[in-house]
């Protein structure tokens, strides 16, 4: 079945230090990619949604400047966490897919620690 | 606006029960629905999904959920519960002709007991 990779898993980090993290689709092309954030025993917050080629989308109260997101090609999104601060502190998770009525599939998420 | 309630934060249940955890949705057009499982420091596992048709959908486990239109609910099932089924369950629903990104319920942890 469809795969999505998320790397890193884990990041412990000083406070004013950007931090990129990964999500790739490994066996199909994702022209549109989901980055979303969960707090503790939350559910899950879209972000932003990562447009191949062109600017991601952000959601309402998102900093588009402190979350910085790249979709450069069709297996490929990065979100890069500038100047992180201990607010910044979450799960991270990104997902592909989701056309038409297929499931989206999820990356195994990135617990940023910020310290 | 499309939305969804997870109304339990917690179900127990023994192994060998039947399980249900609870979902109603609201959207302004036909739903796609989709039932997730997150295991601690994971991702979303899909575990099935309704689209049309039946409307009752079997998944991935032993997991089943059965659509209702008149409750807009749709109820995620197993008959004979697992201790391994222990996780965090979450509904989630787009609109047919809305965009692709998920809303998502505020999940639901299922606790089963030996």
């Amino acid at each position: 079945g469809a795969v999505v990779s998320q790397h890193p898993s884990r990041v412990i980090c000083k406070s004013g230090t950007s931090v990129k993290i990964e999500c790739r689709s490994l066996d199909f092309q994702a022209t549109t990619m989901f980055w979303y954030r969960q707090f503790p025993k939350q559910s899950l917050m879209l972000m932003a949604t990562s447009n191949e080629g062109s600017k991601a989308t952000y959601e309402q109260g998102v900093e588009k400047d402190k979350f910085l997101i790249n979709h450069a090609s069709l297996t490929l999104s990065t979100l890069t966490v500038t100047s992180a601060h201990p607010e910044d502190s979450s799960f991270y998770i990104c997902s592909a897919g989701g056309q038409g009525d297929q499931p989206q599939h999820f990356g195994d998420g990135t617990r940023l620690s910020i310290l | 606006a499309q939305s969804v309630a997870q109304p339990e934060d917690q179900v127990n249940v023994a192994e060998g029960n039947p399980l249900t955890v609870k979902c109603t949705y609201s959207v302004s057009g036909n739903p796609y629905l989709f039932w997730y499982v997150q295991y601690p420091n994971r991702g979303l596992q899909f575990l099935l999904k309704y689209i049309t048709g039946d409307n009752l959908v079997k998944g991935s486990y032993g997991f089943e959920a059965e659509f209702n239109k008149s409750q807009t609910s749709f109820h995620l099932k197993k008959p004979s519960a697992l201790v391994s089924d222990s996780a965090l369950y979450f509904c989630a629903v787009r609109d047919i002709a809305g965009r692709r990104a998920l809303t998502f319920g505020s999940g639901t942890r299922l606790q089963v007991q030996p």
